[in-house]
Formats: C-alpha cells, sequence, structure tokens
C-alpha cells in the first residue's frame, strides 16, 4: 500500500531564505507526483506535476525534482516571501490504483 | 469563468439526518473525486468516478454515497450511518491521469 511522507510537518523561516520541502513514497511505481498550496480553509491549488519520466520541473521560484528509484521528491522555494505561507502537500498518482495518494504536508511560515 | 465550484461553504448536520454536498465543474473534465480533510491527516479519497453513471468507492466511503448523472455534477451525501462527520470536504475533476482541480471545499459541522 502507497504511503505518502512530507518531512518537516511544520517549518518557519526568514523572509528572503531558499528552502526545502521532503516527500517520499513507499511505491516507486508512480504515473506521476504533484505538489499542490493550500491556504487556510481553502481548496488546493496544484504547483507543479512531475510525470515519472521526468526528474524534475520549474515555475518561478519553485523547483520540484523526483527521483522514483529512491521515492522521494523535494520542493525547493527560492527566496521565500510572506505570501509563500501556506501548507504544502505532495501526492502520488499510481496507474494501478487510479487514485492520489496525500502527504500529510507542511505547514510554512515565512516571516517579515 | 472555467472551474469547479462547491456549495455550501459552511453546512450543518443534525443528530440522524442526511445532507447533501454539492458539486459543479465546467472544465469538461471526465472524472471527478470526493475527499475529506482532517487536521493532521491529509486528504482521504471518499469517492471517485471516472464517467458518467459509474463510480468507484475510495478509501473511506462507509456513510457516504453519491451520484454522477451528469458529467458536470458530482453531489456527495453524508448519511447518518457516518458517526464523524465533521470535516472539510473538497471535491476535484480532472481528466483522467493528468493534473486535479480542486474547488473551495465546503466544511460540515455537527450540530
Amino acid at each position: 500500500k502507497q504511503e505518502v511522507t512530507q518531512i518537516p510537518a511544520a517549518l518557519s523561516v526568514p523572509e528572503g531564505e531558499n528552502l526545502v520541502l521532503n516527500c517520499s513514497f513507499t511505491d516507486s511505481a508512480i504515473y506521476n507526483l504533484q505538489w499542490f498550496r493550500q491556504d487556510p480553509g481553502k481548496g488546493l491549488t496544484s504547483l507543479l506535476l512531475i510525470q515519472s519520466s521526468q526528474r524534475e520541473q520549474t515555475s518561478g521560484r519553485l523547483n520540484a525534482s523526483l527521483d522514483k528509484s529512491s521515492g522521494r521528491s523535494t520542493l525547493y522555494i527560492a527566496a521565500s516571501q510572506p505570501g509563500d505561507s501556506a501548507t504544502y502537500l505532495c501526492a502520488v498518482y499510481g496507474g494501478a490504483t487510479n487514485k492520489l495518494i496525500f502527504g500529510t504536508g507542511t505547514l510554512l511560515a515565512v516571516q517579515p | 469563468d472555467g472551474g469547479i465550484t462547491q456549495s455550501p461553504k459552511y453546512l450543518f448536520r443534525k443528530e440522524g439526518q442526511n445532507v447533501t454536498l454539492s458539486c459543479e465543474q465546467n472544465l469538461n473534465h471526465d472524472a471527478m473525486y470526493w475527499y475529506r480533510q482532517d487536521p493532521g491527516q491529509g486528504l482521504r479519497l471518499i469517492y471517485y468516478s471516472q464517467i458518467v453513471n459509474d463510480f468507484q468507492k475510495g478509501d473511506i466511503a462507509e456513510g457516504y454515497s453519491v451520484s454522477r448523472e451528469k458529467k458536470e455534477s458530482f453531489p456527495l451525501t453524508v448519511t447518518s450511518a457516518q458517526k464523524n462527520p465533521t470535516a472539510f470536504y473538497l471535491c476535484a475533476s480532472s481528466m483522467v491521469g493528468e493534473t486535479q482541480y480542486f474547488g473551495p471545499g465546503t466544511r460540515l459541522l455537527v450540530l
């Protein structure tokens, strides 16, 4: 059974710092991996999707990497801003199950 | 405006009552999903549907029911059999195997 773990559960950094969020998964037979952002009391916003054949994806200050063989993904946020404060969730999609399996998220606070 | 909408934003349920959460999308997506989110537990899949008139149970389907009579709509009913319904409910849609787009959520509270 696929399990997705995110470390750390919470992170507080000063504005301007570069930071890395981690995601690990137990079954490497995934179709893709996605990173989402969730603001308090809101729905999820898709940030980046990495197909299983890809190593990384970039969007603005965000860069996500995928190492399928080791079951790991990282989300790198450059020059963090207070507006980046949110919960970040990773999720893996396995073709056999047709389901997204979510991690429990990392709560990020960027201090001005 | 393309997107996915959920209503109501807040819903209150009395003991023994069935309540229905609405989810509508105009993205022409084939697949739709319902998730439940509890603090510290991430999102768990309740039901999903990949085509009209067909749906499958997710990981925590007990106490819930769905229908998919139209491509655009995937309502979720929380029945009286669901003993702990207080949670944040999220609906999503996608083309099969592609990025899921989420609605704004419905918070269900028990009176």
